[in-house]
């Protein structure tokens, strides 16, 4: 399956800045996806990143707030922008792989630990 | 629409005890569900998936799921608890056909006590 790479690992952020999170495959992949996973809550879909369209975004996510760039079909970046306390959280790129079974099974990056002040 | 119930956030056992971790689903299709792992500061991991065919099925590290449909449950058993089973175990579900959003449990973390 696909080795996934994140980074950072972690950052410690001021509230209102924002933070560009950055993550590489190591095969090309049509779709990304970025999730945010807080506490307690399930994983929750931010939006499908494809290359060459703009990304797709859940309900209660908007692309001022978490902008996303996909260049190629190796790399994809996540910004949180203007960040406040509540964006404290672990933000997860994830890929589709296992394509023959037909079922959405993902892979996932290690993950980017947030912490807003 | 779908949604995923994980009874209990935290659950312990002792070391070769059963591991038992519960999962509830509703799908208005038929549905794919898988079980992840995440262990400390890691991604999340595929354990196993049920698609179509066999009701019970095998993952890694001694896993084994069962896809019961009139229970609308998958629940998550090993035989014997090993310490290295410590981790967060999250059950998932996304429509069959084709690529659909995969929804998420709240997550169960295991505790092995030795």
């Amino acid at each position: 399956s696909a080795v996934i790479s994140q980074k950072p690992s972690r950052d410690i952020c001021q509230r209102g800045t924002s933070l560009t999170i950055q993550c590489q495959v190591d095969s090309q992949v049509t779709m990304m996806f970025w999730y945010r996973q807080q506490p307690g809550q399930s994983l929750t879909l931010i939006a499908t990143a494809n290359q060459g369209s703009e990304a797709t975004y859940e309900s209660g996510f908007v692309i001022d707030k978490f902008p996303i760039s996909r260049p190629n079909l190796t790399f994809s970046t996540l910004t949180v922008s203007n960040m406040s306390p509540e964006d404290s959280s672990i933000y997860l790129c994830s890929v589709q792989t296992d394509l023959n079974s037909g079922a959405n099974v993902l892979t996932f990056g290690a993950g980017s630990r947030l912490t807003v002040l | 629409a779908q949604s995923v119930t994980q009874l209990g956030s935290h659950v312990s056992v002792s070391e070769g005890a059963l591991v038992l971790l519960r999962c509830n689903y509703s799908s208005s299709v038929p549905p794919y569900l898988f079980w992840y792992v995440q262990y400390p500061n890691q991604g999340l991991q595929l354990l196993l998936k049920y698609t179509t065919g066999a009701t019970l099925v095998k993952g890694i590290n001694g896993f084994e799921a069962e896809f019961k449909k009139s229970e609308t449950s998958f629940h998550l058993t090993k035989p014997s608890a090993h310490m290295s089973d410590a981790a967060e175990y999250f059950c998932a579900v996304t429509p069959s056909g084709g690529y659909q959003k995969v929804t998420f449990g709240t997550g169960t973390k295991l505790q092995v006590i030795p």
